[in-house]
């Protein structure tokens, strides 16, 4: 069974641009979550969807915004960059959502902000 | 607000000894609780959920146990080798559809 995918790898923008990350979860898993990762706050949440709609979300401005699609493939979107926001963008998947599952991470998206 | 701490950035211990990571938690009640690891430059991964009314848990080299008096979970490597250097994360499951939240991690060194 293929795992999760994340496109792209490695993205880097300026200041003021916008940006989206893809994430493809493993094949039957409905619930996708991502999260944010940087040195000094570690692992945080951004926001969970699951059949398309968003059920949770994290304490996260505006600017960080996503959306699940029918086959659950999800993407997040983040407009007006800022230089804080460089950091690694996990996408996680599991087969539902609420019930504590175990998340199966992708690589991650290794975005910088120059 | 709900907190979770891991007892400390790094440890580094010698090959073949018990590796014991710490995870205390407060302001909430998990209903679960799962660790992880992660290696650099990569995504975490799972390898135990321990639930509320579970006082142990184990597989393999590793154990957990989750103390809901003391709100804290130990998690321990025995015999432990240069490949379970990493970093090892806890996420707490308060229920009710909320979402796990992570600490920040133990970076564990084994040496040879």
């Amino acid at each position: 069974k293929a795992g999760v995918t994340q496109t792209p790898r490695y993205l880097i923008k300026t200041r003021g641009q916008q940006v989206t990350l893809s994430c493809s979860p493993i094949s039957g898993h409905r619930s996708v979550s991502w999260y944010q990762q940087t040195p000094g706050q570690g692992l945080q949440f951004l926001f969970e969807y699951f059949s398309e709609t968003q059920r949770n979300k994290g304490n996260f401005p505006g600017r960080f915004s996503g959306r699940q699609f029918s086959n659950s493939r999800s993407e997040m979107n983040v407009s007006t960059l800022e230089l804080g926001d460089s950091a690694l963008y996990l996408c996680a998947s599991s087969w539902t959502s609420g019930r504590g599952n175990e998340q199966f991470f992708g690589p991650g998206t290794r975005l910088t902000v120059l | 607000s709900q907190k979770i701490e891991q007892n400390s950035e790094a440890l580094n211990i010698q090959e073949g000894k018990t590796a014991t990571l710490t995870c205390n938690y407060t302001n909430y009640s998990p209903a679960y609780l799962q660790w992880y690891r992660q290696d650099p430059g990569r995504g975490p991964v799972f390898l135990l959920l321990i639930r509320e009314n579970e006082k142990e848990k184990r597989k393999e080299r590793l154990k957990v146990t989750f103390d809901t008096t003391l709100k804290q979970s130990l998690f321990h490597i025995t015999a432990s080798q240069p490949a379970d250097s990493a970093t090892y994360l806890c996420a707490p499951w308060r229920g009710s559809q909320g979402n796990l939240i992570f600490g920040k991690g133990t970076k564990l060194s084994v040496k040879p």
